[in-house]
């Protein structure tokens, strides 16, 4: 079983700076796979970013970046030059072993609020 | 990526009804996702439908209240029965489409049961 603690309920953050949003996981699975999405107002799911166990660089992906740090069993969002847009929930997901058949666990989300 | 509609968007429902959701997706995909969001929550999974095969359910959601369909690659079924206050959720469906470095989801059904 898979589970992920994300332990920022909420957050303020001037616009243009950047915004660490942290995730940490626990599975007995070797490999796996790491997701952030981020869920506006409207309710969609928008991916971001993934991350897999065995990835031995940080993914990318424009503005946003994960910061993976295996043995320490997180994988943080980090968001660079943060617009109004950004405002949004943001969850840390992942899936075990079985790939694509297996679905994702989430975490409880973390809701970000870009100030002017 | 896929395009993958949902229908309805949105409904408000009676108590002790039903409502079918329908997931589109204009690619073949093995795997479809269904899962739960209840009002200020995360989200979680309430069955993985193979095609060709019984669904799978998670702990906590069993066949009778949500019974599945997948009768072909392309489109799946979600209904929730004998709808009460507590199933008020946004739904959405995610289909597995081969990559395991992606996973998108529908835009979701937002349902109310009054």
């Amino acid at each position: 079983a898979q589970k992920i603690t994300q332990t920022q309920p909420g957050m303020f953050v001037q616009e243009k700076e950047a915004v660490t949003l942290d995730c940490t996981y626990d599975t007995s699975d070797q490999s796996y796979g790491l997701f952030w999405y981020k869920q506006p107002s409207s309710g969609e799911m928008i991916f971001l970013i993934y991350q897999g166990s065995y990835d031995e660089q940080n993914a990318t992906e424009g503005r946003y970046s994960l910061n993976f740090q295996k043995a320490r069993k997180s994988a943080n969002l980090v968001i660079s030059a943060s617009q109004l847009g950004d405002s949004a929930m943001y969850f840390c997901a992942m899936r075990g072993s079985g790939g694509g058949a297996d679905g994702l666990t989430f975490g409880k989300g973390t809701h970000l609020i870009i100030q002017p | 990526s896929a395009v993958i509609s949902q229908k309805p968007s949105r409904d408000i429902c009676q108590r002790g009804t039903s409502l079918t959701i329908q997931c589109q997706v204009d690619s073949q995909v093995t795997m479809m996702f269904w899962y739960r969001q209840q009002p200020g929550q995360s989200l979680t999974l309430i069955a993985t439908a193979n095609q060709g095969s019984e669904a799978t359910y998670e702990s906590g959601f069993v066949i009778d209240k949500f019974p599945i369909s997948r009768p072909n690659l392309t489109f799946s079924t979600l209904t929730v029965s004998n709808m009460s206050p507590e199933d008020s959720s946004i739904y959405l469906c995610s289909p597995g489409l081969g990559g395991h470095n992606e996973q998108f989801f529908g835009p979701g059904t937002r349902l109310t049961v009054l």
